[in-house]
């Protein structure tokens, strides 16, 4: 049982590159989440989704793009990368919104030089 | 707005009992998570309240206090294993009752 996975696992981006982090689960979730976690910052929603076709933005969506075109894949894509934007990344899935616990990824570890 | 506050750090004994206490101060509740995220790992899921009290499972327990805002984690009979972030997450129904994170709390055990 695989879970929530993360690909890739380690990238290094110069700035103003662009790239896709890529989220599968494969537990049937409807919610999806991307979250970036910084030293000192605790764990910050970008961008979440509440079923296949849809998505909203979270605290800090400035810079991402996100799509959630199947209902196990949920995509997060910086258009042009800058060095704020090295950080850990971490997607998560959730049966609902209800009192049901989020299942993380390994997380992305991205750097921008 | 929402504001969850814990304690950047804490150490403790191996064997002994530690409480890391988690305070909110959102426009409405709507249940606390408490997750555990070992250094360069995910973090996993330990506890969720919605209702006052005490939840006691294993080695760990978790408290609420709705009407304070105030949340603890209990880890009793410390392993060095525990060393890990606890980190405390709030559901608001303001905001779409996606849950939000404290900063967590780094716990190192030592011998």
């Amino acid at each position: 049982n695989a879970g929530v996975t993360q690909t890739p696992k380690f990238r290094v981006l110069k700035t103003g590159q662009s790239m896709t982090l890529l989220c599968a689960q494969d537990m049937n979730h409807e919610y999806m989440y991307w979250y970036r976690q910084d030293p000192g910052m605790g764990l910050r929603l970008i961008h979440y989704s509440v079923g296949e076709g849809t998505t909203a933005k979270g605290e800090v969506p400035d810079g991402y793009n996100v799509s959630r075109l199947k209902k196990q894949n949920f995509l997060l894509g910086l258009e042009s990368a800058a060095p704020s934007q090295t950080s850990v990344y971490f997607c998560a899935s959730s049966l609902d919104s209800l009192n049901q616990p989020q299942h993380f990824g390994d997380g992305t570890r991205l750097s921008i030089l | 707005g929402q504001n969850i506050d814990q304690p950047t750090e804490m150490t403790a004994t191996e064997g002994a009992i530690v409480q890391i206490n988690c305070t909110y101060q959102t426009s409405g509740f709507n249940g606390l998570f408490w997750y555990q995220q070992h250094a360069g790992e995910a973090p996993t899921f330990l506890s969720y309240n919605v209702l006052d009290g005490l939840e006691e499972k294993g080695r760990f327990s978790s408290f609420l206090s709705r009407s304070k805002g105030y949340s603890y984690l209990l880890l009793k009979e410390l392993q060095m294993k525990d060393s890990a972030s606890y980190l405390c997450a709030v559901r608001d129904p303001g905001g779409s009752y996606i849950p939000t994170f404290g900063r967590g709390t780094s716990l190192i055990v030592h011998p």
